[in-house]
């Protein structure tokens, strides 16, 4: 199984350009989540879904959105870059046979310039 | 957003010494888990606990689950070089659908062999 998969690893974006970051995973899981981690700052969460077409905020929304067509797939939209959003992001899925433990993906390094 | 209070933030130790560290709460966690993040991953679960009181090990490493609910402990034994990374400590309130976390801001692990 491949887990949690993220792409791209690496992406610079100029201010103002949108981006989807990707992620998928091959486990049946329900629920998915997005994180940026930033110096000194720890995970914070952007936004999760609870299952196909159930998504809600975190703790840090603004600027992305998402969205759950399939259970596999949880793509983060990044509406108009700003440098703020230069981060490592990281996508994390979880489902019952798993307990309450996260499966993480490899992350996405961005840098807005 | 909250954050559970994590110690100690750095720790440079010698191969073969025990490691510790914690995490406390002002609130009650029904979950707790612990991650590992080597640099340029996501993290990667270590141990998850369920109950209060548990005390549960894997290979070197052992955690327990604090009788109050409002901590969690990690212990490494006769550390050794692949040990460095970042440690980090999660918890989580709910059960079922409901399962974001609460993140520890880590605590990063130094080994001298």
């Amino acid at each position: 199984n491949a887990g949690v998969t993220q792409t791209p690893k690496f992406q610079v974006l100029k201010t103002g350009q949108s981006m989807t970051l990707q992620c998928a995973q091959d486990m049946n899981h329900e629920y998915m989540s997005w994180y940026r981690q930033d110096p000194g700052m720890g995970l914070r969460l952007i936004h999760y879904s609870v299952g196909a077409g159930i998504t809600d905020q975190g703790e840090v929304p603004n600027g992305y959105n998402v969205s759950r067509s399939t259970t596999e797939d949880f793509p983060l939209r990044l509406l108009s870059a700003a440098p703020s959003q230069t981060s490592v992001y990281f996508c994390a899925s979880s489902g019952g046979g798993s307990g309450y433990g996260y499966t993480f993906g490899s992350g996405t390094r961005l840098t807005v310039v | 957003g909250q954050q559970l209070n994590q110690s100690p933030q750095s720790m440079f130790i010698q191969e073969g010494e025990d490691v510790s560290m914690n995490c406390t709460s002002s609130s009650i966690f029904n979950t707790w888990l612990w991650y590992k993040q080597d640099p340029g991953e996501g993290p990667v679960l270590l141990i998850a606990l369920y109950k209060a009181g548990e005390l549960t090990s894997n290979g070197r490493l052992t955690a327990q689950f604090g009788i109050t609910r409002k901590d969690s402990f990690l212990n490494i034994s006769a550390s050794i070089p692949s040990d460095v990374g970042i440690y980090f400590c999660a918890g989580q309130r709910n059960a079922g659908n409901n399962r974001k976390l609460i993140w520890g801001l880590g605590t990063s692990l130094a080994v001298n062999p």
